[in-house]
């Protein structure tokens, strides 16, 4: 029963601007969406998290849709660091979903 | 500040073993929670710890277990050990509970497990 769909890839030249998509349409109103990041052979990294309103952090931009079923990590400035899994993460209750995340490569 | 230790890095263990893994959160920490990464399924929550308390817990049989000691330090372990538990088990540490121990948590390195 997976909770939320994000794209399996994506690719990104070196100092553009990249969004990366995520639904979730079953997400109810009081659960935050989370945004966390696995570089290769790391734990998770955390990148943001909000609720409704957008959010911004050093790292990254989190831009929320109005009806809350999507959302969209924003980095601002790809650079090689960047390469990793991005996992959408809806708190649905007491439950959670990492997903397969989105597997983004950034082209030098 | 340390970041989140777990021990040990790598394990091997054989069918039917226990196997304990360690984790150490940052200091001033108190939520404590483990989660199991496979190729397969992905990463997966397990349980998550707060002041000694399980505050939730994810879909695994009762042969997973933890617990929460009152220095923050929660160890995992996995009896009669099956070799579909291979995985990287890996620990994250927030200061404040959300009972999945979410929000802005730090991941330790993982501890990989494997059972042959």
């Amino acid at each position: 029963d997976a909770k939320t769909t994000q794209p399996n890839s994506m690719e990104s030249n070196e100092e553009e601007p990249v969004h990366l998509p995520c639904n979730h349409s079953t997400i109810s109103g009081t659960d935050y969406i989370h945004w966390y990041r696995q570089l290769p052979s790391q734990g998770p990294e955390y990148v943001i998290h909000g609720l409704t309103s957008n959010v911004n952090n050093r790292m990254a931009s989190l831009a929320i849709a109005e009806d809350r079923k999507s959302s969209t990590l924003i980095l601002h400035r790809a650079t090689l660091r960047d390469a990793a899994v991005y996992y959408c993460i809806p708190r649905t209750g007491n439950q959670f979903y990492f997903g397969t995340g989105t597997s983004l490569t950034v082209i030098p | 500040k340390a970041g989140v230790t777990q021990t040990p890095r790598y394990l091997i263990k054989t069918r039917g073993q226990q196997v304990t893994l360690s984790c150490s959160p940052i200091s001033g920490h108190r939520s404590v929670s483990w989660y199991q990464q496979t190729p397969g399924q992905g990463l997966q929550f397990l349980f998550e710890y707060f002041s000694e308390t399980q505050r939730n817990k994810g879909n695994f049989p009762g042969r997973f277990s933890g617990r929460q000691f009152s220095n923050s330090r929660s160890e995992m372990n996995v009896s009669t050990l099956e070799l579909g538990d291979s995985a990287l088990y890996l620990c994250a540490s927030s200061p404040i509970s959300t009972g999945t121990g979410l929000g802005e948590a730090f991941f330790g390195q993982g501890t990989r497990l494997t059972v042959v």
